[in-house]
């Protein structure tokens, strides 16, 4: 199985700030990785795909990168209806299926 | 897509229980669809999933020997028969849709529903 490891865990911010959030895969993916946002109480929400690629709706903030197994969430200028937990997940053909641990993003 | 879920609640250890989720605002036959779950205050574990047709399904190893997931086409409806429960399984179950036929191509995850809560317990 693919193993993802979500950094940090926790993440203190301002509004207006820039932050990043890692996920490192634990062999070769590709870009089949997705990140969510979670709110409490709420079903998670897709905000990315293919590792870079903005679902339709999601402000252009948010953007996604990648290199080799290691995957970038970055929300710049962060808005205070950002603050929530994201997390990542592998999506390589049936691996199974396996997401990071979370990361909650707290107003500082 | 709407996506509802149904049939959680509190069960014994050891006992079954079985979630239902309706599917409703797409073609139900056209996709695979799966069951996430979240233990409270928890991260999100991948459960289980199912082909288009029924005719191929995959299982967390946590789960394998104990849940069955099977669909209705007929009636847009997706179940997972959970036996042999363990207070390991309490969490909020999520019904969500795939974005290909099949649960083992490269699946992320747009349509979610609410979720249905099952709590094991004595």
């Amino acid at each position: 199985d693919v193993q993802m490891t979500q950094s940090p865990s926790t993440l203190s911010a301002s509004v207006g700030d820039s932050v990043s959030i890692t996920c490192r895969a634990s062999q070769y993916i590709s870009n089949w990785l997705a990140w969510y946002q979670q709110k409490p109480g709420k079903a998670p929400k897709l905000l990315i795909y293919r590792a870079s690629t903005l679902e339709s709706g999601v402000p252009s903030r948010f953007s996604g990168s990648e290199s080799g197994t290691k995957f970038t969430l970055t929300i710049s200028g962060l808005q205070p209806d950002d603050f929530a937990t994201y997390y990542c997940q592998q999506y390589k053909n049936y691996s199974p299926y396996t997401f990071g641990q979370g990361t909650k993003l707290e107003i500082k | 897509a709407q996506l509802v879920e149904s049939g959680g609640g509190l069960v014994q250890p050891g006992r079954s229980l079985r979630l239902s989720c309706a599917a409703s605002g797409f073609i139900f036959d056209d996709y695979a669809i799966h069951w996430v779950r979240q233990a409270p205050g928890k991260g999100l574990e991948w459960v289980s999933g199912i082909d288009w047709n029924g005719d191929g399904s995959g299982y967390a190893d946590s789960v394998k020997g104990r849940f069955t997931i099977s669909r209705d086409n007929a009636r847009h409806l997706l179940f997972l028969q959970m036996d042999s429960l363990t207070t390991e399984d309490t969490a909020l179950y999520y019904c969500v849709k795939g974005n290909s036929n099949y649960y083992e191509s490269s699946a992320y995850f747009r349509d979610w529903g609410r979720g249905t809560l099952v709590t094991v317990s004595s």
